[in-house]
């Protein structure tokens, strides 16, 4: 089976752009978790997507959104970027309550 | 608000060295998640605990869980420059795609 995949691996923006990173579950896989990490705090959830619906949301301001779409992929957007918003973007699939698997993460630079 | 406290956040060792990462908190988890991390990839499952008291061993690694499901450790026996990482303990609670992270333990194994 694959993996999780991101896409893309790496990116770079400007303070005020918008961008969409996309995840792409293992197989079989309906839940979808996104998670940001920095050096200074760590890896902190964002939210989680079951059946194209948010099932869990971390405490991030609404720049930060996403969606599922109903063959389980999903897509995480940023509005109006920061430079503190320049981080390591992880996306991990689970079923049911088993384990949750990351992908190699999208490293995203607010220049 | 659920916290991990995850010790030590560094660790140097020579080769050959024994060492524990603990990883403890208030809070009662479903699950508990050892992940290993190499820079600018995804964290890597390494095992999951479920049962109060649980010994899990994976080669020379060494995983406990708190017999009250709140704490959890990892042990390491004779360290090898392989071992080098960052070692990540998570707790879930059930049948959420939320984990809880605790900061990380970077460790150095030198040769």
């Amino acid at each position: 089976k694959a993996g999780v995949t991101q896409t893309p691996r790496y990116l770079i923006k400007t303070r005020g752009q918008q961008v969409t990173l996309s995840c792409s579950p293992i197989s079989g896989h309906r839940s979808v978790s996104w998670y940001q990490q920095t050096p200074g705090q760590g890896l902190q959830f964002l939210f989680e997507y079951f059946s194209e619906t948010q099932r869990n949301k971390g405490n991030f301001p609404g720049r930060f959104s996403g969606r599922q779409f109903s063959n389980s992929r999903s897509e995480m957007n940023v509005s109006t970027l920061e430079l503190g918003d320049s981080a390591l973007y992880l996306c991990a699939s689970k079923q049911g309550a088993d384990t949750q698997y990351f992908g190699p993460g999208t490293r995203l630079t607010v220049l | 608000t659920q916290l991990l406290e995850q010790s030590p956040q560094f660790l140097s060792i020579q080769e050959g060295e024994n060492l524990t990462v603990y990883c403890n908190s208030s809070s009662v988890f479903s699950s508990l998640q050892w992940y290993r991390q190499e820079p600018g990839e995804g964290p890597v499952l390494l095992v999951t605990v479920v049962t109060g008291g649980e010994v899990k061993k994976l080669k020379r690694l060494t995983f406990q869980f708190g017999d009250a499901r709140k704490d959890s450790s990892l042990h390491i026996t004779a360290a090898q420059p392989g071992d080098t990482g960052l070692y990540l303990c998570a707790g879930a609670g059930s049948n959420t795609g939320k984990l809880i992270f605790g900061q990380g333990t970077t460790l150095q194994v030198k040769p």
